[in-house]
């Protein structure tokens, strides 16, 4: 079975700072990748995706990620975080053959602090 | 466009009782997922809907849970019999097609049971 492995459950930094929020997943067959992220009693936001082409996708809001495919990861990285920034963040993967399974698979989060 | 509305926000329920959640998706989305969140420990699927089929349930709680999506109205979740070990944060996504557009996401329903 897949399973998304999110190494650090908090990670408190610095406005400004560099920030990367770590990912691994399992599977031996293509996926589909996803980072989201929840505000304080919201629903989650996809903030950026894989399915394919270029291995570093970004999002509007400055966030990056990178997929690996030797090593299994989709680490999300930002190079400078704002107070703003301050949620929690979901890594998730789906099989990427297009088939029947629609269900993600989710990580625990992670929960980026921002302090000034 | 309304995103996927989930009502009612919060939910107090006696042990014992019924919980009914709901859930609308987007306008034009037809796959509908169910997900529970407990602290510390993310979301965890349940089932995953189109419109009058269940296609995969593998995460449902073999009693007291059900969910359907009519043809007609919204997704409904319904959790009879509550216990305390219910109480979580229940999110409804939808998607236009699979995965592979990524969900949207309700805001939830948090259950709290007494």
């Amino acid at each position: 079975a897949q399973s998304v492995t999110q190494l650090d459950s908090q990670v408190p930094v610095f406005e400004e700072a560099p920030v990367e929020l770590r990912c691994n997943y399992s599977s031996s067959v293509s996926v589909y990748l996803f980072w989201y992220v929840q505000y304080p009693n919201q629903g989650l936001q996809l903030l950026l995706k894989y399915l394919s082409g270029s291995t570093l996708v970004e999002s509007i809001n400055g966030f990056e990620a990178e997929f690996n495919k030797s090593q299994t990861s989709f680490h999300l990285r930002k190079p400078s975080v704002h107070i703003s920034d301050t949620a929690e963040y979901f890594c998730a993967v789906n099989k990427g053959n297009g088939g029947s399974q629609g269900n993600l698979i989710f990580g625990k989060g992670t929960k980026l602090s921002v302090k000034p | 466009n309304a995103g996927v509305m989930q009502n009612p926000r919060h939910l107090v329920r006696r042990r014992g009782q019924e919980a009914r959640l709901r859930c609308s998706p987007m306008k034009g989305h037809s796959h509908v997922y169910w997900y529970r969140q407990l602290p510390e420990e993310g979301l965890k699927f349940m089932v995953y809907l189109q419109k009058e089929n269940i296609i995969d349930e593998s995460g449902m709680p073999k009693e007291r849970f059900s969910a359907e999506f009519p043809k007609e109205g919204p997704s409904i979740l319904r959790i009879q019999q509550v216990v305390r070990g219910d109480s979580a944060a229940y999110f409804c996504a939808s998607s236009p097609n699979r995965v592979d557009d990524g969900y949207t996401f309700g805001s939830g329903t948090r259950l709290t049971v007494v």
